[in-house]
């Protein structure tokens, strides 16, 4: 199964909002609810930061979101922080116990 | 809470077979629900998913992968394992042991280890 498309890089000045699509086909995005999001600083242990496509874990702030509309999953960060500032990685369940992941998009903090 | 810690060789040679240890700790890893997976990136690249253990054996496998690669449980050492045979430069990648508790639901990698490095080369 192929990779989940990301964009590359986003970014945005503090307390602006950036927006990460994550587009994938029917067979695994379109086809669950099972999309979640994980903020990934370099040398740290990736962190689930949406999950079943707009939920989020207690502990992380409201300022991230997610969506979908058919294939394709959106994370958005509100109020950007530099702490934002990290890679961001979408992750969709593919049905028969299998799972694929995006490719991964860089956020700067300008 | 539930810890990983993956641990391996970083350098192994082409052909050979490629052997990854996650040790659990804070938890045991027979706990039921418990589903434990290896992820994989390449260099400058995004994750890619590589199979699953359930804590009751039952594995899963990413088709591209599945002749070469078997991943199991240790529960004496609570730790699992990930063995890849056959590895070639395309294998070199950070691997990571990640954990679905169940907490978030079914489809939620809520646990991370920091990963290990490896680089096939001769």
């Amino acid at each position: 199964q192929s990779g989940l498309t990301q964009p590359p890089s986003a970014s945005g000045s503090p307390g602006q909002s950036v927006t990460i699509s994550c587009t994938g086909t029917s067979s695994d995005v379109g086809g669950y609810t099972y999309v979640s999001w994980y903020q990934h600083h370099p040398g740290k242990a990736p962190k689930v930061m949406i999950y079943e496509v707009s939920r989020r874990p207690s502990g992380v702030p409201d300022r991230f979101s997610g969506s979908k509309s058919g294939n394709t999953a959106s994370l958005t960060v509100s109020g950007l922080q530099a702490e934002d500032e990290a890679d961001y990685y979408c992750s969709s369940y593919a049905g028969s116990n299998k799972y694929v992941f995006g490719t991964g998009t860089k956020v700067t903090v300008l | 809470q539930v810890q990983l810690q993956e641990s391996g060789p970083g350098l192994v040679k082409p052909s050979q077979t490629l052997s990854l240890t996650c040790i659990v700790s804070g938890g045991s890893i027979s706990t039921g629900g418990y589903y434990w997976h290896w992820i994989r990136q390449h260099p400058g690249k995004g994750l890619e998913w590589i199979g699953y253990i359930y804590y009751s054996g039952t594995t899963s496998y990413d088709p591209s992968l599945r002749t070469r690669i078997t991943i199991s449980l240790d529960t004496s050492k609570n730790q699992l394992s990930l063995k890849l045979n056959s590895v070639t430069a395309a294998d070199t990648a950070f691997y990571y042991c990640a954990g679905i508790s169940g907490n978030y639901g079914d489809h939620i990698f809520d646990i991370w280890g920091q990963g290990t490095t490896v680089t096939v080369s001769s």
